[in-house]
């Protein structure tokens, strides 16, 4: 079945560790991206890719870090130098200028 | 800018009518999305509007004007599963970006 895929569901990381979320889909879109949801927010942009090899950061890149070798693929790392990196995390894709499908999130928790 | 406003919440009964609305002050959108997004799930579509007027689709209606920068969500006949929160996006070739959402309670 065509879709996208985002692992793991949930994520426990120790402060000052990187960790990487995976998003993977196979609906052969172009676009793909990372949002960060705080509790009772909304959805704000982390990373947003059009092409394969090429990324642009949202609103709130700082602290993390994504790669794009693969059309399927579109990994979010986080890094120590996200102060504040509890949060849920969706991957979505989209044909461009097209409505978004999301992953199912990821539930990172800082320990 | 790319500021999208919606009400934070809204509340209605069961079996009613409700119009969720969002502004926007931007370019570079082509057409306005409308999600939908229960607690700890991720976000569904909803509607899609690329020009302006009314789309209808089964229960759920939206509405669009680009020269006004305005949108808004109608539910009717509102049931309690309807209880969720409703993600308005300003979509464009480069990205989508969403307002902060209407958390919407229905009561019976």
């Amino acid at each position: 079945d065509g879709g996208i895929t985002q692992s793991p569901k949930y994520l426990f990381r120790k402060e000052g560790q990187n960790v990487t979320l995976s998003c993977e889909q196979n609906l052969n879109h172009d676009a793909m991206y990372w949002y960060r949801q705080d509790p009772g927010q909304g959805l704000r942009l982390i990373y947003y890719s059009q092409i394969v090899n090429d990324f642009q950061k949202g609103d709130i890149a700082e602290g993390y870090s994504v790669s794009r070798e693969k059309k399927e693929s579109f990994p979010l790392t986080v890094t120590s130098a996200q102060k504040n990196p509890t949060a849920f995390y969706l991957c979505a894709s989209s044909p461009l200028g097209e409505s978004a499908f999301f992953g199912q999130g990821t539930r990172l928790t800082v320990v | 800018g790319q500021n999208i406003d919606q009400p934070t919440e809204m509340t209605a009964t069961e079996g009613a009518i409700v119009q969720i609305n969002c502004t926007y002050q931007t370019s570079g959108f082509n057409g306005l999305f409308w999600y939908q997004q229960h607690a700890g799930e991720a976000p569904t579509f909803l509607s899609y509007n690329v020009l302006d007027g009314l789309e209808e689709k089964g229960r759920f209606s939206s509405f669009l004007s680009r020269s006004k920068g305005y949108s808004y969500l109608l539910l009717k006949e509102l049931q309690m599963k309807d209880s969720a929160s409703y993600l308005c996006a300003g979509g464009g070739f480069q990205k989508l970006v969403f307002g902060t959402g209407t958390r919407l309670l229905v009561s019976p």
